[in-house]
């Protein structure tokens, strides 16, 4: 178990470019979740998937974003057309399917758009 | 919807002090709860759980009962040291249509810090 990897650390863009993040969960987890955490809030919910499908989108998440799980291995999030607004910690988590069962955190990737 | 109220803070209290995070929730149906803990510099680690009213969930010396009948999960630990200086974070598991947790709502977080 090497827990939930996330890659890069910090990501640091201009406005209008293109960002993807990367999300590697514990590999016998059949979710993965990704939440946006800004200064001095508590992490929002944006999306998750079981195994490779994508069974909820929060409103947060404009059409700009798409989260991707291919295989239901790894997960990508893209954001398109960067905004100031944009930046924030995007934190990955998985766990298994069952109730009450436990998330775990990646460490997360700090986004910047300058 | 689902919603964490949390204490605001920032808390800040004397080595072996008496800790107390007040947390209410609003939900449907029957969540479960968590604490999560933030140290500086590192990713949300869970703390403690409870998955039905009446659970009392515990870890390192901090507890936290879950009170349908307040729609509270307060956080305590008898005696802080200053190594449980972080950011603590209440959160709801929603419950699907099929009946399992997924998303969470979080709190705003509470910042403890602990003199020596």
């Amino acid at each position: 178990d090497t827990g939930v990897s996330q890659d890069p650390r910090h990501k640091i863009t201009k406005r209008g470019q293109n960002v993807t993040f990367r999300c590697d969960p514990i590999s016998e987890h059949n979710r993965l979740y990704w939440y946006r955490q800004t200064l001095g809030q508590g992490p929002e919910f944006l999306t998750y998937f079981q195994n490779e499908a994508q069974l909820e989108k929060s409103r947060l998440l404009s059409d700009r974003f798409s989260a991707e799980r291919p295989k239901g291995s790894f997960s990508t999030l893209e954001i398109q057309r960067t905004e100031q607004g944009d930046s924030a910690m995007y934190l990955c988590a998985s766990s298994l399917k069952k109730r009450g069962d436990i998330q775990y955190f990646g460490a997360g990737t700090r986004l910047s758009v300058l | 919807g689902n919603s964490v109220t949390q204490m605001e803070g920032p808390v800040t209290l004397s080595e072996e002090a008496f800790l107390t995070i007040n947390c209410t929730y609003t939900a449907t149906g029957y969540p479960s709860l968590f604490w999560y803990v933030q140290y500086p510099g590192e990713g949300l680690q869970l703390l403690l759980k409870a998955t039905k009213a009446d659970d009392k969930g515990s870890n390192k010396g901090f507890e936290a009962t879950y009170r349908k009948e307040t729609t509270s999960f307060h956080l305590e630990k008898g005696s802080v040291q200053v190594s449980d200086s972080a950011v603590y974070f209440c959160a709801l598991g929603g419950v699907n249509s099929g009946g399992s947790n997924y998303k969470l709502t979080f709190g705003k977080g509470t910042l403890l810090t602990v003199n020596p």
